[in-house]
């Protein structure tokens, strides 16, 4: 069983600061590395997407990933309130097909 | 972008009838279509996966003569959840792989409620 594995929270930051959202995998041979916001009762909405090892950065979102260690994370700068949602990690390895391995996900509380 | 539309946003059944969710590729041809189930509370668990012209692929677990997958043409897929029962409740939603740069679109969602 291929494991995206993420911390349920809640995570609770207040307005302004960097929130920090982990995700380890388990199948090594991943290549494609996601992040999912998505609020209750609504569709998943895509933030990041990332590739290579290193870091990439759009707007307040910076996605991490390292290969190595199996580990993808995001960092959202100056939170907002309006950030307060669940955030999916969602891995896949194009040998075992398209399908995305989504984690459970953690719940982002950003306080006012 | 890329855009799917899934309906019913949200439907309601009585326990043995069958309902169908439709998701239409709006401005792409969508030659997979991924078809997941969100329990509350709960990840997206894949349930099948269709490629157009082709028999759907089921996880295990999935019951493919209850849950029906169509994908007829390259801008629709179909899932009937046949003889419904309170426990099918669940959100239902559709992801489509296009070209890049668009990656995977997912499906507005439908809530399905049975009765």
């Amino acid at each position: 069983q291929k494991e995206v594995e993420q911390n349920s929270g809640p995570l609770s930051v207040p307005e302004g600061a960097i929130a920090s959202l982990n995700c380890t995998y388990s199948d090594r041979g991943s290549q494609s590395f996601f992040w999912y916001r998505q609020y209750s009762g609504k569709s998943p909405e895509l933030i990041m997407s990332i590739y290579s090892n290193g870091d990439k950065e759009d707007g307040r979102f910076t996605a991490q990933l390292n290969k190595a260690s199996q580990y993808v994370s995001l960092l959202i700068r100056d939170s907002q309130p309006s950030d307060s949602a669940t955030y999916l990690c969602a891995v896949n390895n194009p040998n075992s097909g398209y399908a995305l391995n989504f984690g459970k996900g953690t719940s982002l509380l950003v306080t006012p | 972008g890329a855009v799917v539309s899934q309906h019913p946003s949200w439907v309601i059944c009585k326990s043995g009838t069958s309902v169908k969710i439709e998701c239409r590729s709006l401005d792409f041809q969508a030659t997979t279509m991924f078809w997941y189930r969100q329990f509350p509370k709960q990840s997206l668990m894949l349930m099948a996966t269709s490629n157009e012209g082709s028999k759907a692929t089921y996880e295990q677990g999935v019951e493919k003569d209850k849950f029906l997958i169509n994908h007829a043409s390259l801008t629709l897929s179909t899932l009937t959840v046949t003889s419904a029962h309170p426990e099918d409740s669940s959100f239902y939603i559709c992801s489509a792989r296009a070209s890049y740069p668009y990656g995977y679109t997912f499906g507005s969602g439908t809530r399905l409620t049975v009765v």
